[in-house]
């Protein structure tokens, strides 16, 4: 029944690793985000797909690198993990890329870098 | 630039009513919307305003001003399980549906 999910719920790793995020969703949607929630709990949005193309690319250090194999999927992949990567990352989607559409977020991964 | 500026604590009792603000500065607007989000968990769709006036929705309405910069979130009869941080997000304009999120507001309920 879950609309969006992620693996894993919680990852801790050591500086340095390199790591993978899984996303999603059973609701049909064509568009897909990863966001990133920090300490202070800002969410801000990092990247977005529209039917497997990416369409949003915010500053993100290029370690940053997301992957749709089809629309229902959306992989973020880290290399060279920061302390400063340490935070709670949320995939979210939508029914599609334009006005108005509310967007679902799954549960998050709590990623902490050590 | 970018900005959405929302208190960052707020506290009220069982069954009162509370406002939360929030005012925004965009590159262009393109709806406004509210999440909540409970400690440790999702953040999940309250309301969406594009344009000016109040939208109901059983205990929760939000309002928007367009030429002020400004929407409220309305919780009647407030209840324990409220007590959550409330979200503001902007959908600049620019398309793609990319949201702008404020800090919240970490709203606290008591009996």
């Amino acid at each position: 029944d879950t609309a969006v999910s992620q693996t894993p719920k919680y990852l801790v790793t050591q500086m340095g690793n390199d790591k993978s995020i899984k996303c999603e969703q059973n609701l049909g949607h064509d568009t897909m985000y990863w966001y990133k929630q920090d300490s202070k709990k800002f969410l801000k949005i990092m990247f977005s797909y529209n039917n497997k193309e990416l369409i949003i690319n915010e500053t993100v250090p290029n370690r940053f690198s997301p992957k749709s194999p089809d629309k229902a999927h959306l992989n973020l992949h880290i290399n060279s993990l920061e302390l400063g990567d340490s935070a709670v990352y949320f995939c979210a989607s939508s029914l599609d890329e334009t006005d108005g559409n509310e967007q679902y977020f799954g549960p998050g991964t709590r990623l902490t870098v050590t | 630039g970018q900005n959405i500026d929302q208190p960052t604590e707020m506290t009220a009792t069982e069954g009162a009513i509370v406002q939360i603000n929030c005012t925004y500065q965009t590159s262009g607007f393109n709806g406004l919307f509210w999440y909540q989000q409970h400690a440790g968990e999702a953040p999940t769709f309250l309301s969406y305003n594009v344009l000016d006036g109040l939208e109901e929705k059983g205990r929760f309405s939000s309002f928007l001003s367009r030429s002020k910069g400004y929407s409220y979130l309305l919780l009647k009869e407030l209840q324990m399980k409220d007590s959550a941080s409330y979200l503001c997000a902007v959908r600049a304009r620019g398309g793609y549906n990319k949201l702008i999120f404020g800090a919240g507001t970490r709203l606290a309920v008591h009996p």
